[in-house]
């Protein structure tokens, strides 16, 4: 296990279309998060999960979005009626919690662009 | 709110010479985290270094260290002896108390480190 890994690198769609983004963490880390990054401007927060459990979900999760981690291991980042708003890079990071959190690691990105 | 102002939208450096990237941040809790990350032309965030609000040292890793002062409100990152490596785009980021994971990061700082 080298790191947290997303899956596709790329993804380009038309408007209103479905899509469906994979992150796989750390293997030993039980928390998982989603962050959106547009050009020039830093990661934003989007959700995260500890185990299976979601704990937190951002106001800029539209009801279009829905993430999910059903065996606590990898999650899914679903996408519904895509807009030309969505196109950004979407980040997934693993870190651990042992009541005390540690540093985040994050995967290279899924970079979405709607046309 | 928690807030992260990063006021150098890019900065210039001669290589082998130390830079500074400033970070101030805006927060409530006691209890709080700060992180830097690397994120170089290929999208991955790289984490640098930690500082925890109660610790009482300035944390260093290798080349970086963080100066944080906390009565200002900062935690301004310092790279040592640049290397034309180190050309990338550095965010500071915020985590607000101990339980929540969730990063809350400034808008970036590009660094170019020039031979």
């Amino acid at each position: 296990d080298t790191g947290v890994s997303q899956d596709p690198r790329h993804k380009i769609t038309k408007r209103g279309q479905n899509v469906t983004f994979r992150c796989d963490p750390i293997s030993e880390h039980n928390r998982l998060y989603w962050y959106r990054q547009t050009l020039g401007q830093g990661p934003e927060f989007l959700t995260y999960f500890q185990n299976e459990a979601q704990l937190e979900k951002s106001r800029l999760l539209s009801d279009r979005f829905s993430a999910e981690r059903p065996k606590g291991s990898f999650s899914t980042l679903e996408i519904q009626r895509t807009e030309q708003g969505d196109s950004a890079m979407y980040l997934c990071a693993s870190s651990s919690w042992t009541g005390k959190n540690t540093e985040a690691f994050f995967g290279q990105g899924t970079r979405l662009t709607v046309v | 709110a928690q807030k992260i102002t990063q006021t150098q939208p890019g900065m210039f450096v001669q290589e082998k010479e130390a830079v500074t990237l400033d970070c101030t941040y805006d927060t409530s809790d006691q209890s709080y985290g700060l992180f830097w990350y690397k994120q170089p032309s290929s999208g991955e965030m790289i984490f640098l270094i930690y500082q925890g609000s109660y610790d009482e040292q300035n944390a260093t890793e290798g080349r970086y260290s963080l100066n944080f002062q906390k009565a200002r409100k900062s935690a301004n990152l310092v790279i040592s002896a640049s290397q034309l490596g180190d050309s990338a785009m550095y965010f500071c980021a915020m985590r607000e108390g101990t339980m929540r994971g969730k990063l809350i990061f400034g808008q970036g700082t590009e660094l170019s480190v020039k031979p």
